[in-house]
């Protein structure tokens, strides 16, 4: 089983929809959670970051954290055509160097 | 952008030969982890350097190794490449070694190992 689970989809929505995306974990010694953006042929840039379980809003965006469930969520509302990407959840240990990272979802944002 | 540079961003290489990849911090940041994403799946950390010195790493073979220069560049260096090498090779530099809201981690846009 792998420590960070996503799944990979591709999800496609309708421009305007709500974008649920969601990534389990096995390890409850994670405390940082973090959702990074990957467009094609370019690096992860970072969306959303959180610490320990809670909401985080940011404009469109909304990331969730539930370490009871070892669940976190990002949401998009009113999803544009440039959303269109890789999404990747991450997650670190308080005091580690290291990020563990999901799979990944595609999401495509049809005009 | 980012800040941080990679090179080359394509390369092919064959199967045993040795490759050298290539980093280039943001500005100020002295750290410098790699990744390894193989096409369809998430990166999967290889090794960190700080200040010169590999800080910790991930479930990678010796042939995987390193160098960070005084002036926080950094390369990666793979030797006896396996066909399983071929990845997306990702270089993130931050200030500070561990991951927390000051340390974000920007990362470069990579670069594309095939090996045949």
């Amino acid at each position: 089983q792998k420590e960070v689970e996503q799944d990979p989809g591709p999800l496609s929505v309708p421009e305007g929809a709500i974008v649920s995306l969601n990534c389990t974990y096995s390890n409850s010694a994670f405390q940082y959670f973090m959702w990074y953006r990957q467009y094609s042929r370019k690096g992860p840039e970072l969306l959303m970051y959180t610490y320990s379980s809670g909401n985080k809003e940011d404009g469109r965006f909304t990331a969730q954290v539930d370490k009871s469930s070892k669940y976190i969520s990002l949401f998009i509302r009113d999803s544009q055509p440039s959303d269109s990407a890789t999404y990747l959840c991450a997650m670190s240990e308080s005091g580690d160097y290291k990020l563990s990272f999901g799979a990944g979802t595609t999401v495509t944002v049809r005009a | 952008e980012t800040g941080v540079t990679q090179s080359p961003t394509h390369l092919i290489k064959t199967r045993g030969q040795q490759v050298t990849l290539r980093c280039s911090s943001q500005s100020g940041h002295n750290t410098v982890s790699w990744y390894q994403q193989a096409l369809g799946q998430g990166p999967q950390f290889i090794f960190q350097y700080y200040r010169e010195e590999e800080n910790g790493r991930g479930n990678f073979p010796p042939r995987f190794s390193g160098l960070q220069f005084p002036n926080y560049s950094s390369e990666l260096n793979v030797n006896a490449l396996e066909l399983d090498d071929s990845a997306l090779y990702l270089c993130a530099s931050s200030l500070g070694v561990t991951v927390n809201r000051y340390t974000e981690a920007f990362f470069g846009q990579g670069t594309r190992l095939t090996v045949v």
